[in-house]
């Protein structure tokens, strides 16, 4: 069945890199997404890929897929203490109209 | 600039009780979505409408009953509420799938 995981967290100290990762399991995904919430907010679109992409680069985002392994990172550079949110992977597929989430990776930006 | 706006913000009920979620976006899509966020459980989809005048269960949709109005509005109704529908409601549009801000409801 369909399925995203997800590590639940992640410190970083402010400056250096973040990568958080995720693992799906429906190889007929065509579209991969991260989503970031902050506190009190709703999900917001960061960024997404298709899946015949292996990479796509915006700004200080990376996100890099691994189709054979079914594996998605998102890379953010230069991490900052307003990066602290929970991040969201998601997989959906073309025609199809469920987004499959994962359960989210809670993100800790130490000053 | 609202893109999908959710009324009410906040509510509270008792068990029993019932109450409408509302859910309107200015965007045009034509898919529309109803999703409830628990701690350590991501979003779970309730109920899709694709396009007006349809509407489909998703992975939690028992309990729940939803009207796609018209393409702009869907609304997700509880007619008995119960403390397991204690949670945190977004209401989302469109492939990439735009939320609103989220409605807070505690079932007492």
């Amino acid at each position: 069945g369909e399925d995203v995981e997800q590590s639940l967290f992640l410190s970083v100290r402010e400056g250096d890199s973040s990568v958080i990762n995720c693992t799906y399991t429906d190889s007929s995904s065509t579209y991969l997404y991260w989503y970031k919430q902050e506190p009190g907010a709703g999900l917001q679109l960061l960024t997404y890929i298709f899946s015949n992409m292996d990479m796509k680069q915006d700004q200080r985002l990376t996100v890099l897929l691994n189709k054979k392994d079914k594996h998605l990172s998102l890379r953010i550079a230069d991490t900052q203490t307003g990066d602290s949110a929970i991040y969201f992977c998601a997989e959906s597929y073309t025609g199809g109209f469920k987004t499959i989430f994962g359960a989210g990776t809670r993100l800790f930006v130490k000053a | 600039n609202a893109g999908v706006t959710q009324t009410p913000k906040f509510q509270v009920l008792k068990t029993g009780q019932s109450m409408t979620l509302q859910c309107a976006q200015d965007m045009n899509h034509n898919s529309m979505y109803w999703y409830r966020q628990d701690p350590g459980m991501g979003l779970r989809l309730i109920y899709y409408s694709a396009s007006e005048g349809t509407t489909d269960k998703g992975e939690v949709p028992n309990g729940y009953n939803v009207s796609r109005l018209n393409k702009r509005e869907f609304s997700l109704r509880l007619e008995s509420a119960a403390p397991s529908q204690t949670s945190v409601y977004f209401c989302a549009s469109g492939t990439e799938a735009f939320f609103g801000q989220g409605t807070r409801l505690t079932v007492v």
